[in-house]
């Protein structure tokens, strides 16, 4: 079946430094990966997506690769800011569904 | 609209009471989903509408949760004889098409607390 492993939170790091929240999923076929953002109070928001294998997804910033061989998806950023700081959810698109880690709190300390 | 937009907001309600969550997505938008998400959790899919009809409803979690979407716009969840273990934030999102790459956009979603 279809499922996401997302890296436990809560995260906190001081401003400029750099960022990654590890996903690893598992998938038949050939799905699409997505990061999602909820900031505080607010609802869900794309941050990017990969639709196939070594694809690298990009905004804001944020980076991540879809690695088939490794079944990865890494968030990554070089530099947070404190307004980086919210819920980042890893997840799947398969067949009708998306598939939801359980998400990573990040905190940006100034 | 803008976006996705759900109503109420918040709904306090009574264990065995009746309940109805309404979901008006983007307009244009064939596709449109309804997720749970409990706290400290991600969202956990309930139910799938492709147009009119439910494609996919493998995620209600029993016969007391009920999802409608007649003329293939807005969506309502019905939760019968609600219990404490639903309380949850539930969530409603669109997508152009149910293609696997589409983006799905979420609404702000419904805090349901049953006492």
């Amino acid at each position: 079946g279809n499922s996401v492993t997302q890296m436990e939170g809560p995260v906190t790091l001081s401003e400029e430094a750099f960022l990654t929240i590890n996903c690893t999923y598992t998938a038949t076929g050939y799905p699409s990966l997505f990061w999602y953002v909820q900031y505080p109070g607010e609802g869900l928001q794309l941050l990017l997506k990969a639709t196939k294998a070594d694809d690298k997804g990009s905004n804001k910033g944020f980076e991540a690769t879809y690695r088939k061989e490794t079944t990865s998806f890494h968030l990554e950023k070089g530099s947070v800011q404190v307004s980086d700081s919210a819920v980042y959810f890893c997840a799947l698109s398969g067949g009708n569904q998306f598939y939801f880690g359980t998400g990573t709190s990040l905190t940006v300390i100034p | 609209g803008a976006g996705v937009s759900q109503t109420p907001s918040n709904k306090v309600t009574e264990k065995g009471k009746y309940v109805e969550l309404r979901c008006d997505p983007i307009s244009g938008h064939t596709a449109l989903y309804w997720y749970r998400q409990s706290l400290g959790q991600g969202p956990e899919f309930l139910i799938y509408f492709q147009g009119t009809g439910a494609a996919d409803d493998s995620g209600l979690p029993n016969d007391r949760f009920f999802a409608v979407r007649p003329e293939g716009s807005v969506s309502t969840l019905k939760i019968q004889r609600t219990e404490r273990g639903d309380s949850a934030v539930y969530l409603c999102a669109s997508s152009q098409t149910d293609y696997t790459y589409n983006e799905q956009f979420f609404g702000p979603g419904t805090r349901l607390t049953v006492l």
